[in-house]
């Protein structure tokens, strides 16, 4: 049973217009989260994270919005651009837990 | 700083053979972890050391995974009799502290059985 769960396994977006990546869990204990994005033949780089006692985290083109009690967090990215083309993965830990569960993931791409 | 590295980034082997992939953290991290990915999947947890304490070895699929981290360094993750559905990119991380939960990966081992 997947506790994190990123739905579209797929996003196609025009250069300059918002992505929005979805992302799902269903443990309540899951107080921590980040999101990673990998390109081709490379390993996942961190992009951004979030607390649970937040609800918004910004760094620079990227936003990460967290909704408690729907159990959804969304990263958005403003402007996109063709080089945010890559696979984007949700991941969450559970408090005084250093092993996150991780969702399958999303791709972007970002059309020229 | 160097990475997270990785070796060998590919190896194709025969079903039943061994194989040992190697994983160097970036030095001064605490923790490191082994990942497997499928294809079409997501990150598949399988063991966590974290500095001198025993693994965490509840991700193992089964008992022909192994891994060993040496000095607290560098780790190697073992599968012994090797089977098809074994093929799949193995993903080494590490983190600095138990205050981070930003972990750094290496590039991967694409694993191949034949």
């Amino acid at each position: 049973d997947q506790q994190v769960k990123q739905n579209s396994p797929s996003l196609s977006v025009q250069e300059g217009r918002i992505s929005i990546l979805n992302c799902d869990y269903t443990n309540s204990m899951f107080d921590y989260f980040l999101w990673y994005k990998k390109y081709p033949a490379e390993g996942p780089t961190f992009l951004i994270s979030i607390s649970s006692i937040k609800d918004k985290n910004e760094d620079g083109r990227f936003t990460v919005f967290l909704n408690k009690s729907a159990k959804h967090l969304s990263l958005h990215i403003v402007p996109s651009q063709p080089g945010d083309s890559a696979v984007y993965f949700c991941a969450a830990s559970a408090r005084g837990s250093y092993i996150p569960t991780f969702g399958r993931g999303t791709s972007l791409i970002v059309h020229p | 700083g160097a990475g997270v590295s990785q070796s060998p980034s590919n190896k194709v082997t025969e079903k039943g053979k061994d194989v040992e992939l190697r994983c160097d953290p970036i030095s001064g991290h605490t923790a490191l972890y082994w990942y497997r990915q499928s294809l079409g999947q997501g990150l598949e947890f399988l063991i966590y050391f974290q500095g001198n304490s025993a693994p965490d070895k509840s991700g193992l699929p089964s008992d022909r995974f192994s891994a060993e981290r040496t000095g607290g360094s560098v780790s190697t993750l073992t599968i012994q009799r090797t089977q098809q559905e074994d093929s799949a990119v193995y993903l080494c991380a590490s983190l600095a502290d138990r205050g981070s939960y930003e972990q750094y990966f290496g590039p991967g081992t694409r694993l191949t059985v034949t």
